[in-house]
């Protein structure tokens, strides 16, 4: 098991609402990354955070929204959640933002929208 | 662009014969080349990765794969397979000219792996 942890493992909401996903980064890794997998598919790249600042995007619309705080810890944000966003979501920390870092995967977040 | 193919959906083997699980990629430049395991309800474990140099590369729990860069092709592979590897796998690249910032990983779309007893 890696040391990323998520929080919540599961949860549902209805359409429009907003949802808040947790991840808590491996130690001594500063850099956190989100990824979108629906079911059946691969992880789909949302963004990356580095040192508070959003460091890199997908091709995911500005209602997805993140933070990253002073320990590294980090916050996915999504706002008038649609059905397509049902998926398990990922978030994978690195000990930096180069090419080689290896990414560490949480158990992921299942959201579920009604 | 980068891209990344695993052309089957599923793959069956007999516990302790080899396996293999394909992927081909595409990248502008050096391809930096991951391969991911997902148990069910579970995140994403890191198994190996091939950044430059030997083209055989080895990982956790037996696995290995084989970097063969005029094929474009990165396969996992393992000699003996336990029932234990079924499981469903990734393979993941990062474009040498991914442009500055986040270096993405951009992942195919899995293979199931089934190890029959």
């Amino acid at each position: 098991e890696t040391g990323v942890t998520q929080s919540p493992t599961h949860l549902i909401k209805t359409r429009g609402q907003q949802v808040t996903l947790r991840c808590s980064s491996q130690s001594g890794h500063n850099t956190v990354s989100w990824y979108q997998q629906a079911l059946g598919q691969g992880p789909q790249f949302i963004f990356q955070y580095y040192r508070e600042e959003e460091n890199g995007r997908g091709n995911f619309p500005p209602r997805f929204s993140g933070l990253q705080f002073p320990n590294y810890s980090s916050e996915l944000n999504v706002n008038a959640l649609e059905l397509d966003d049902s998926a398990l979501y990922l978030c994978a920390s690195s000990r930096g933002t180069t090419r080689t870092d290896t990414q560490y995967f949480g158990p992921g977040t299942r959201l579920t929208v009604l | 662009a980068q891209s990344v193919a695993q052309p089957e959906d599923q793959v069956n083997v007999a516990e302790g014969n080899p396996l293999t699980v394909k992927c081909t990629y595409s990248v502008s430049g050096n391809p930096y080349l991951f391969w991911y395991v997902q148990y069910p309800n579970r995140g994403l474990q890191f198994l190996l990765k091939y950044i430059t140099g030997d083209n055989l590369v080895k990982g956790s729990y037996g696995f290995e794969a084989e970097f063969n860069k005029s094929q474009t092709s990165f396969h996992l592979k393992k000699p003996s397979a336990l029932v234990s590897d079924s499981a469903l796998y990734f393979c993941a690249v990062r474009d040498q000219y991914s442009g500055a910032g986040s270096y993405q990983l951009t992942f195919g779309k899995g293979t199931k792996l089934s190890v029959i007893p």
